[in-house]
């Protein structure tokens, strides 16, 4: 059984404080990683991907991936009050499918 | 490029009706995904086409549910009997496979909701 795992949260950071989203994957042969946000009774939006070890800079937002502790993270710098919404992560185990965590909701307040 | 599209945005039914939806991939996506997702949960996969061909299910996918990509187009998701526990957003996703299929990046439509009474 493929699982992933996300805090629910919230988690609650101050505007242009650093937000931290963490996830972690239970199968060892997961290949791609992928972080989407999601507002409220919107659909997923993707945000990034990341495939290799090591740390992948888009703009405010870094994901960190290391496969040997089987985690993968997302900073989000400079946060501001439109970042709230739920982050999901998905992990693609070397099929076609994803499975997604149940999203940490982040709120940022003004 | 127009994005996934998806129809009707939302479905209210009574139990035991049949409902479909459709899905509108981007245009020159050959991968097309039906998801699931329920109030806190993450999405959860049902099944995907590559072109026309229905390539893997996922167990959550009870007879009940059938779906299609008739010319690896459009495709169509059809619950027959809805029971209150269809309640959920079904969310559709396409993608361009390049190469290996776990880099796909999928991106996804704006979802249907539905409610069954």
């Amino acid at each position: 059984q493929k699982e992933v795992e996300q805090n629910s949260g919230p988690l609650s950071v101050p505007e242009g404080a650093i937000a931290s989203l963490n996830c972690t994957y239970s199968d060892r042969g997961s290949q791609s990683f992928f972080w989407y946000r999601q507002y409220s009774g919107k659909s997923p939006e993707l945000i990034m991907f990341i495939y290799s070890n090591g740390d992948k800079e888009d703009g405010r937002f870094t994901a960190q991936l290391n496969k040997a502790s089987q985690y993968v993270s997302l900073l989000i710098r400079d946060s501001q009050p439109s970042d709230s919404a739920t982050y999901l992560c998905a992990v693609n185990a070397g099929y076609s499918t994803l499975t997604f965590g149940k999203g940490t909701m982040l709120l940022v307040s003004p | 490029d127009t994005g996934v599209s998806q129809d009707p945005r939302h479905k209210i039914t009574k139990r035991g009706q049949n409902v479909t939806f459709r899905c509108d991939p981007i245009s020159e996506h050959n991968r097309l995904y039906w998801y699931r997702q329920t109030l806190g949960q993450g999405p959860e996969f049902l099944t995907y086409f590559q072109n026309e061909a229905q390539l893997e299910k996922s167990r959550l996918l009870s007879d009940r549910f059938s779906a299609e990509r008739p010319k690896g187009s459009f495709s169509t998701l059809e619950i027959q009997r809805t029971e209150q526990g269809d309640s959920a957003m079904y969310l559709c996703a396409s993608s361009l496979t390049r190469g290996s299929p776990s880099t796909d990046t999928q991106y996804f439509g704006p979802g249907t909701r539905l409610t069954v009474l």
